[in-house]
């Protein structure tokens, strides 16, 4: 079957860097999108990889890791309207949208 | 419009009514989805769409209907409603015909109640 992971939830403090991790296990790749989900709101896009390596955006960054099924983002500079859910969705070999259960971070002052 | 809305923004329905669920888009794009969001689980899709006229089923297709007559416009239909369709629907929209290579724009959602 597929599966990808991210932990549920993660606490960090303002000002802080934050990295979120998600594993894959999916019938095929053709590429992986972070997004932002804040509470009550719909997702919005952060970020898109499909070579390996780290994207940089901002405060915000993407690493990819194709042969080890992994991926992490990093936010930096951590602000309080950072708090929200990040999911992780993988491309599967269908171009199909596999999405986590995304991982929910609290940003404390 | 500015760029994809849904509505009713809420509903609550009896089990068994049916129920559409509209979606429309005006940034011309060619594909659509409808996800539902549980907590605790990830968006699931439910179908989709490449290019009006043309329609397919997702991860969780079972007692959702979608038609695509134009660019525009992407309903779901709950024929007859049942409890486990309580959730908060999503509607995305996309550039391109590769469906999943390309950001999706998603609608507000609808929280839908089923008793």
């Amino acid at each position: 079957g597929q599966n990808i992971d991210q932990p549920t939830e993660m606490t960090a403090t303002e000002g802080a860097i934050v990295q979120i991790n998600c594993t894959y296990q999916t019938s095929g790749f053709n590429g992986l999108f972070w997004y932002q989900q804040h509470a009550g709101e719909a997702p919005t896009f952060l970020s898109y990889n499909v070579l390996d390596g780290l994207e940089e955006k901002g405060r915000f960054s993407s690493f990819l890791s194709r042969s080890k099924g992994y991926s992490y983002l990093l936010l930096k500079e951590l602000q309080m309207k950072d708090s929200a859910s990040y999911l992780c969705a993988v491309v599967d070999s269908n171009y199909q949208l596999i999405w986590g259960a995304g991982t929910k971070l609290i940003i404390k002052p | 419009i500015a760029g994809i809305t849904q509505a009713p923004t809420s509903q609550i329905l009896a089990a068994g009514r049916r129920m559409t669920l509209r979606c429309t888009q005006d940034m011309r794009h060619n594909a659509m989805y409808w996800y539902r969001q549980d907590l605790g689980l990830g968006l699931r899709l439910i179908h989709y769409s490449n290019t009006a006229g043309t329609t397919g089923k997702g991860e969780v297709p079972d007692g959702y209907s979608v038609s695509r007559a134009n660019t525009d416009d992407f309903p779901l239909t709950l024929a007859s409603a049942v409890p486990s369709q309580t959730s908060v629907y999503f509607c995305a929209s996309s550039e391109g015909g590769l469906a999943g290579v390309n950001e999706q724009f998603f609608g507000p959602g609808t929280r839908l109640t089923v008793l």
